[in-house]
């Protein structure tokens, strides 16, 4: 089992520039998470989806879209980015014992 | 809103200190409860988690953490602090089985 899987690792876009963030998962969970971490601010809820063809608004998805194109995958799209979307992005999955994260994206726009 | 306090945002201990780091939400009704670590440059892991039962739960690495209903806390604890405990510590509920909200997260330095 590989887990969460996210890529890229690493992404520098400039502003305006547009990239979809990539996360797989192979425990058959239903629900899938897409968080952003910030500096004094832990780590906030952009969008999730409960099951395959559902996705709802977190805490912060101004800017962002997502797409659940199946049960494995979730992806985080950023169709204009600007620089306050610089952070680190963890994508995650979850099923009755909890949350499982990937290793996480870090993303700088200038 | 439901939200989700940690009170110390950097804590420096000494090696064989005992630990403590204080975690508050804001919702009255059945949550679970977590604790993760993150290490320097890696991701979050597991440390420990409360569904339900016993309010006294014990993790990984010697940690422990009490749910206190009444008080809408779930602290988490370690006797004796070692070097290698230094990361950042993120407590987090999630309050209807579709949703987890974090706290800001606490750093924990530890001098040898």
């Amino acid at each position: 089992n590989a887990g969460v899987t996210q890529t890229p690792k690493f992404q520098v876009l400039k502003t305006g520039q547009s990239m979809t963030l990539q996360c797989a998962q192979d425990m058959n969970h239903n629900s899938m998470y897409w968080y952003r971490q910030d500096p004094g601010m832990g780590l906030r809820l952009i969008y999730y989806s409960a099951s395959e063809g559902t996705t709802d608004k977190g805490e912060v998805p101004n800017g962002y879209n997502v797409s659940r194109l199946n049960k494995r995958e979730f992806s985080l799209r950023l169709e204009s980015a600007a620089p306050s979307q610089t952070s680190v992005y963890f994508c995650a999955s979850r099923n009755d014992r909890g949350w499982y994260f990937g290793p996480g994206t870090r993303l700088t726009v200038t | 809103a439901q939200s989700v306090s940690q009170h110390n945002h950097h804590v420096i201990l000494s090696e064989a200190a005992s630990l403590e780091l204080g975690c508050n939400y804001s919702y009255g009704g059945t949550v679970n409860l977590f604790w993760y670590v993150q290490y320097p440059g890696q991701h979050l892991q597991l440390l420990l988690k409360y569904f339900s039962g016993d309010p006294l739960v014990k993790g990984i690495k010697g940690f422990e953490a009490e749910f206190i209903k009444s008080k809408f806390s779930f602290n988490l604890r370690k006797p004796s602090v070692q070097w290698s405990d230094t990361a950042e510590y993120f407590c987090a509920v999630s309050y209807n089985n579709n949703d987890m909200r974090f706290g800001a997260g606490t750093r924990l330095t530890v001098k040898p």
